[in-house]
């Protein structure tokens, strides 16, 4: 398995320019995750999905959208990109089996994204 | 939403040496992670510990949860160890989200 894998690595975008950042995961967990890193702190939740179909919230939603068709696949879109935006942004799936959950989070290796 | 702690904030340790970190929690949990995130930034799952106590090889973790508190344990330090080490928590009851601490940043030196 190649568990949760994310493009591109690296990113420079324009203030204004859009883009999306792709996460795929192929361990065929149910939940999926994006968050944000910024320099010096801990991870904060952009978005999260339960299942195709159906996503919500985190902390830090405004500024992105998510979409989530498939089980493998959750992309993260960014319009009009701002300055506020630089950030290493990392996804992360787990799972649930019936009614046991385990809410172990694994992540991918992060995009580096850069607005200027 | 949940509160987390995590202390030290910093730490640096000569190579060999053993530390402790702590990381404290506002409201009842039933998912609690530790990461190591290494110099590339890769986040590297090191224990899924919502209650008990587990060991993998030189480090251990432990969490009671009724006293709202998990330690992370490394012994016989190396240089690899550096990075930060984050704590993260959530409620569960199939409410996904979950809140991380700022880390500890550790540094070991030769």
């Amino acid at each position: 398995n190649a568990g949760v894998t994310q493009t591109p690595k690296f990113r420079i975008l324009k203030i204004g320019q859009s883009m999306t950042l792709q996460c795929a995961q192929d361990m065929n967990h149910n939940y999926m995750y994006w968050y944000r890193q910024d320099p010096g702190m801990g991870l904060k939740l952009i978005y999260y999905s339960v299942g195709a179909g159906i996503t919500d919230k985190g902390e830090v939603p405004n500024g992105y959208n998510v979409s989530r068709s498939t089980t493998e696949d959750f992309p993260l879109r960014l319009e009009l990109a701002a300055p506020s935006q630089t950030s290493v942004y990392f996804c992360a799936s787990s799972f649930t089996i019936g009614t046991s959950v385990n809410y172990e989070q694994y992540f991918g290796p992060g995009t580096r994204l850069t607005v200027t | 939403g949940i509160q987390v702690e995590q202390s030290p904030p910093d730490l640096i340790l000569q190579e060999g040496a053993n530390s402790t970190l702590r990381c404290n929690f506002s409201d009842s949990v039933n998912n609690l992670q530790w990461f190591h995130q290494n110099p590339w930034g890769q986040l590297i799952n090191l224990f899924y510990i919502p209650s008990g106590t587990k060991q993998n090889g030189r480090l251990s973790a432990t969490t009671v949860a009724t006293e709202r508190y998990s330690l992370l344990y490394i012994s016989s330090s190396q240089t690899t160890d550096s990075g930060v080490y984050f704590c993260a928590v959530g409620p569960g009851g199939g409410y996904q989200k979950v809140t991380f601490g700022i880390g500890t940043k550790l540094q070991v030196i030769p």
